[in-house]
């Protein structure tokens, strides 16, 4: 089946530690995304790569890192510096569309982060 | 001022009824418009692309208005399995790329 996937679904994590949560994607999409939703607010965007090897800071950067080192995965990790870190992260993947515009953007299942 | 916004809701409403949601948004030069659809706890999934003269897909039918900057979604003849939260995504280029914007959400609650 083709598709993204997320794991774990649900991660808990003590305040202070580092946890990194994986993205895969089989859809031979170029570009990818992470996200993190919160209750009642829209979905907001952390990181995106358009291509292996790059990676461009979204609207809420701090406190998070990414590597692009192969197209199908997109790792994303919540390091202590992240002050409010419990969430659900999304993660998504998208074609280039024409003259540089995006194509539709498909999610995976998301993780649910709680930091204890 | 939010770059999309949205009713909140909830919006409750029996099985049969048609329901209407609007969203606006803040940026003139937004290119590519969008509904989503978020189950609880899920993820989102595309709705239907927003275009310009209209569009209808079954049950469902996308307005833009690019001079008022409003988007609106009719649901005719509602089932129980439409009950879910309903985002407005607007596509923008930022910074030489294209990104979304996610509004908060609508959510519709449909009753037997």
């Amino acid at each position: 089946d083709g598709g993204i996937t997320q794991s774990p679904k649900y991660l808990f994590r003590k305040e202070g530690q580092n946890v990194t949560l994986s993205c895969e994607q089989n859809l031979n999409h170029d570009a990818m995304y992470w996200y993190r939703q919160d209750p009642g607010q829209g979905l907001r965007l952390i990181y995106y790569s358009q291509i292996v090897n790059d990676f461009q800071k979204g609207d809420i950067a701090e406190g998070y890192s990414v590597s692009r080192e192969k197209k199908e995965s997109f790792p994303l990790t919540v390091t202590s510096a992240q002050k409010n870190p419990t969430a659900f992260y999304l993660c998504a993947s998208s074609t280039k569309g024409l003259a540089g515009s995006m194509g539709t953007q498909y999610f995976g299942p998301g993780t649910r982060l709680t930091v204890l | 001022r939010k770059e999309v916004e949205q009713d909140p809701g909830p919006f409750n409403v029996p099985e049969g009824a048609t329901v209407a949601f609007n969203c606006t948004y803040s940026n003139s030069a937004s290119q590519s418009f969008f509904w989503y659809r978020q189950d609880c706890r899920k993820e989102p999934k595309l709705l239907m692309s927003v275009y310009s003269s209209g569009n209808e897909d079954g049950r469902f039918t996308a307005q833009l208005n690019r001079a008022s900057q409003y988007i609106s979604l009719l649901i005719r003849d509602s089932k129980l399995s439409d009950s879910a939260t309903y985002l407005c995504v607007v596509n923008i280029a930022s910074g030489g790329y294209n990104k979304l914007i996610f509004g908060a959400g609508t959510r519709l609650a449909v009753h037997p």
